[in-house]
């Protein structure tokens, strides 16, 4: 069964900060992994997605993430936060053979503060 | 850039009560799903949508949950005799194939309350 774990309910950065949202997996096959950021009264918009090759994935809105197999791994970075990234962050992973849906994380409730 | 939209943005009813959400899918996407969040919970998948068949669904989705593709452009989830659990924001999204690396384009989500 495949499961995602987003260890923080809460991060909080100063603007101009390196930001990471920290997600771990665990699946039987190989992951297909994703994430998704809902800013408040929005649905979930996709940001950014590992299917296979580098493991430094780039992403919309200078997000990136980083595949990481042997710790199980999928961080979202960001070298310098803006106020504007203050969203719900989730992280999501796809792994059984035919099946499409995914299964989600917690969430991440990510504040850059002024 | 196209959107999943959905309609209404929430929605209040009593339980016992019979409630239609409504999503229109992104126009090329033949692929449609409908998830719900319970509130402070994470997102939880329901049911998939292909070809006017259900192709998979979740252990939620119970007798009391049906969805439909009326028309060439609407996907509708319906919950028969709603209950106070049921009270979740559902969110519809949608994929243009059915390759697992294709990204879901979600909806703004309803808000469903149930009294």
């Amino acid at each position: 069964a495949q499961s995602v774990a987003q260890p923080e309910d809460q991060v909080n950065v100063a603007e101009g900060n390196p930001l990471t949202v920290k997600c771990t997996y665990s699946v039987s096959g190989n992951p297909y992994l994703f994430w998704y950021v809902q800013y408040p009264n929005r649905g979930l918009q996709f940001l950014l997605k590992y299917i296979t090759g580098d493991n430094l994935v780039k992403g919309s809105y200078g997000f990136e993430a980083e595949f990481n197999k042997s710790q199980t791994s999928f961080h979202l970075k960001k070298p310098s936060a803006l106020v504007s990234d203050s969203a719900l962050y989730f992280c999501a992973v796809r792994d059984a053979p035919g099946a499409n849906n995914l299964f989600f994380g917690t969430g991440t409730r990510l504040t850059v503060i002024p | 850039e196209p959107e999943v939209t959905q309609t209404p943005s929430h929605q209040v009813t009593q339980m016992g009560q019979e409630v239609i959400l409504r999503c229109v899918p992104i126009s090329n996407h033949l692929y449609f799903y409908w998830y719900r969040q319970i509130l402070g919970q994470k997102v939880e998948f329901l049911v998939s949508f292909y070809n006017n068949e259900i192709s998979e669904k979740s252990e939620i989705f119970d007798d009391q949950f049906s969805v439909e593709r009326p028309d060439g452009s609407n996907f509708t989830l319906k919950i028969r005799s709603t209950k106070l659990e049921d009270s979740a924001m559902y969110f519809c999204a949608s994929t243009r194939g059915d390759r697992r690396e294709s990204s879901q384009y979600f909806g703004p989500g309803t808000r469903l309350t149930v009294l």
